[in-house]
């Protein structure tokens, strides 16, 4: 069974500075797609960034980019110039494709920007 | 363009009672999963309907059940309700074809069981 894991519960950033979240899955196929979502106080899931799996470039949106190691199973997420709006909890998921299109989520990191 | 949409926001029940949470799916989407978000984890997979039929089911028991009308709006039950069903569920449509881009989240039901 497919797995994702985010070590980092809680963390924080200042204003303006750069920070990462971490997050590792476990798979045994090969067509499937990585997420980063975000989600703040107002509860709606929205979509931060997303990496198809047999891609080799590392995708990338405004101040966000990721970190894809596929070898190593590990997919961070930067968050660059980090705003006071991009407080919120961050969740690593994984696209299932083997049969339906499950999401599976990590357990999200807490990200607190800091003024 | 719509977004998902989930009606209603909040809601109380009280154990052993039905709740039915609905859900519009974005325009051009043809396929509604379900997620249970238990208080400071992660969501969970409960179903996705596809063509007006259950197309996946995740760990939840039978008392869990869906409905997708042909409009790709959707219904999900929930019936004799338990303290632990007491989460915030979300609905996300997606479009179903060969690429697939991820999902269109609402903004929840906030269910309280007592």
């Amino acid at each position: 069974a497919q797995t994702v894991t985010q070590s980092q519960p809680e963390m924080s950033v200042q204003e303006a500075e750069t920070v990462t979240l971490s997050c590792t899955y476990d798979t045994s196929e090969s067509n499937y797609y990585l997420f980063w979502y975000k989600q703040p106080p107002s509860r709606q899931m929205i979509l931060v960034i997303r990496q198809e799996a047999y891609k080799q470039q590392n995708a990338t949106e405004n101040r966000f980019s990721v970190n894809f190691q596929k070898a190593a199973k590990s997919f961070s997420l930067k968050i660059s110039d980090s705003q006071l709006g991009d407080t919120a909890m961050y969740f690593c998921a994984f696209l299932d494709k083997t049969s339906y299109d499950k999401v599976i989520f990590g357990p999200g990191t807490s990200l607190s920007v800091i003024p | 363009e719509t977004g998902v949409t989930q009606s209603p926001t909040h809601l109380i029940k009280t154990r052993g009672q039905q709740v039915t949470l609905r859900c519009s799916s974005q325009s051009g989407h043809n396929t509604v999963s379900w997620y249970q978000q238990a208080l400071g984890q992660g969501p969970q997979f409960i179903f996705q309907y596809y063509r007006e039929e259950e197309n996946g089911r995740g760990n939840f028991p039978p008392r869990f059940s869906g409905l997708q009308f042909p409009n790709y709006s959707s219904e999900l039950n929930v019936n004799a309700l338990e303290l632990d069903d007491s989460a915030l569920y979300l609905c996300a449509s997606s479009f179903m074809g060969r690429r697939t881009y991820g999902y269109t989240f609402g903004s929840g039901t906030r269910l309280t069981v007592v």
